[in-house]
């Protein structure tokens, strides 16, 4: 059975704080991707890794980073983080080929900035 | 790049009626459209998708219809049953890109 692990459902944090979700898939996917979730936006892309140690910014990138120093694991990390980043998280994996695959996502973690 | 509306944000139906979601998307490039539904406390999960060489794709009580000349596409399920309730989200992604762009969700819910 497929399985995208995060490492926290929910996380509470103060402003300024550094931040890092972590991500695991089993899959042995190449692709992997950082989403928020908001209540009316849907999904938006934060940044997505196709290899080890490479990263692309996605629709949303300002504050955020991301680190993938092994295939199975994406990190999401904020620097500094900020009121407005409180939102739901959402992590997935895909394989290599182009458009047209499956992308398995993880439970979510609800990070609320204090 | 491409953008996804998607509508009706919320839809309520009795049980047994059918729903329908539609969406529409602006990069006429896009050859790819996924529907995923996402339950309470739980992740997406894709449910049916369909390609750009195709009208319209079936399974079991879930249907997905796409125009590509008017540039939309739409989720169709009958006989809907309470387990049915859920958010669902489009989604487009065109040539070799890895990526998807969402629509912003419909929250389905299925009265008994």
């Amino acid at each position: 059975d497929v399985k995208v692990t995060q490492s926290s459902r929910y996380l509470v944090k103060r402003t300024g704080e550094k931040v890092f979700l972590e991500c695991v898939q089993d899959m042995d996917h190449e692709n992997m991707f950082w989403y928020r979730q908001d209540p009316g936006l849907g999904l938006r892309l934060i940044y997505f890794s196709y290899d080890v140690k490479m990263k692309e910014k996605g629709d949303i990138p300002e504050g955020y980073s991301v680190s993938r120093e092994k295939k199975e694991r994406f990190s999401l990390i904020l620097e500094s983080a900020s009121t407005n980043q409180t939102s739901m998280y959402l992590c997935a994996s895909s394989t290599l080929a182009g458009a047209g695959e499956t992308q398995y996502f993880g439970p979510g973690t609800r990070l609320l900035v204090l | 790049g491409e953008n996804v509306e998607q509508h009706p944000s919320t839809l309520s139906v009795q049980e047994g009626d059918s729903a329908v979601i539609k969406c529409t998307y602006s990069d006429s490039a896009s050859n790819y459209f996924p529907w995923y539904k996402q339950e309470l406390g739980k992740g997406p999960q894709l449910i049916i998708d369909i390609r750009s060489n195709v009208g319209e794709k079936k399974d079991q009580r879930i249907a997905v219809t796409l125009n590509k000349t008017a540039k939309h596409f739409s989720l169709h399920i009958t006989e809907t049953q309470p387990e049915d309730s859920a958010v669902y989200f489009c989604a487009a992604s065109m040539g070799s890109a890895r990526q998807l762009t969402f629509g912003s969700g419909t929250q389905l819910t299925v009265l008994p």
